[in-house]
């Protein structure tokens, strides 16, 4: 357990639906990234957050996309009209300043019908 | 980002060490090497970094060559629970802000009891 939570852990949806996940960083971690994960590949960048500022952004991340970070503690990532070319793991991950160590949860994993 | 070549997968007998190679030709003065580890159903860890010196941790030791253009991560008393993919990673620690970490597919470990 790295201290860093995400919820839900599985997620079956139907394409067209939205969906919303959240993730929970170490208390001391001002980064926070969020990345997927196709099986077979390794994590892909999605977005970053410094505090409750998002900084960059993956072409990755279409216009159904969207992640906020209100407070900088928690974040959430939405994604509306789901498609089948969603389905994966959904990746958290969180970092301080100094070292920029990352530190993983255990991941969100989505699956569209 | 300079580019990491790792073998796609490798097999160890349990209590047996390992050593697991990463090629990054391309390697610039200022990046370090890291890896992590992604264990079956989990987000991945971080595992070790260095940047010329041989690096030792509790989990496992990083050996870097004089011309830093490779290195190799040493299991060295393989268990079934390090049955992982292992990413070889370069950040480069230069920047001053932010990094996000890029992933490769990664070397799958088995390891047979």
């Amino acid at each position: 357990d790295t201290g860093v939570s995400q919820d839900p852990r599985h997620k079956i949806t139907k394409r067209g639906q939205n969906v919303t996940f959240r993730c929970d960083p170490i208390s001391e971690h001002n980064r926070l990234y969020w990345y997927r994960q196709t099986l077979g590949q390794g994590p892909e960048f999605l977005t970053y957050f410094q505090n409750e500022a998002q900084l960059e952004k993956s072409r990755l991340l279409s216009d159904r996309f969207s992640a906020e970070r209100p407070k900088g503690s928690f974040s959430t990532l939405e994604i509306q009209r789901t498609e089948q070319g969603d389905s994966a793991m959904y990746l958290c991950a969180t970092a301080d300043s100094y070292t920029d160590t990352q530190y993983f949860g255990p991941g969100t994993r989505l699956t569209v019908l | 980002d300079a580019k990491t070549t790792q073998p796609n997968s490798m097999e160890s007998n349990e209590e047996e060490p390992v050593h697991l190679p990463c090629n990054h030709s391309t390697i610039s003065g200022t990046d370090y090497i890291h890896w992590y580890r992604q264990l079956p159903s989990q987000g991945p860890e971080y595992v070790i970094h260095g940047l010329t010196s041989n690096v030792n941790n509790r989990m496992a030791s990083l050996a870097i060559a004089e011309d830093r253009k490779s290195s190799t991560l040493i299991l060295h008393r393989a268990t079934l629970r390090d049955a992982a993919v292992y990413y070889c990673i370069l950040r480069d620690e230069a920047k001053t802000s932010y990094d996000k970490v890029i992933f490769g597919p990664g070397t799958s470990l088995s390891v047979i009891p």
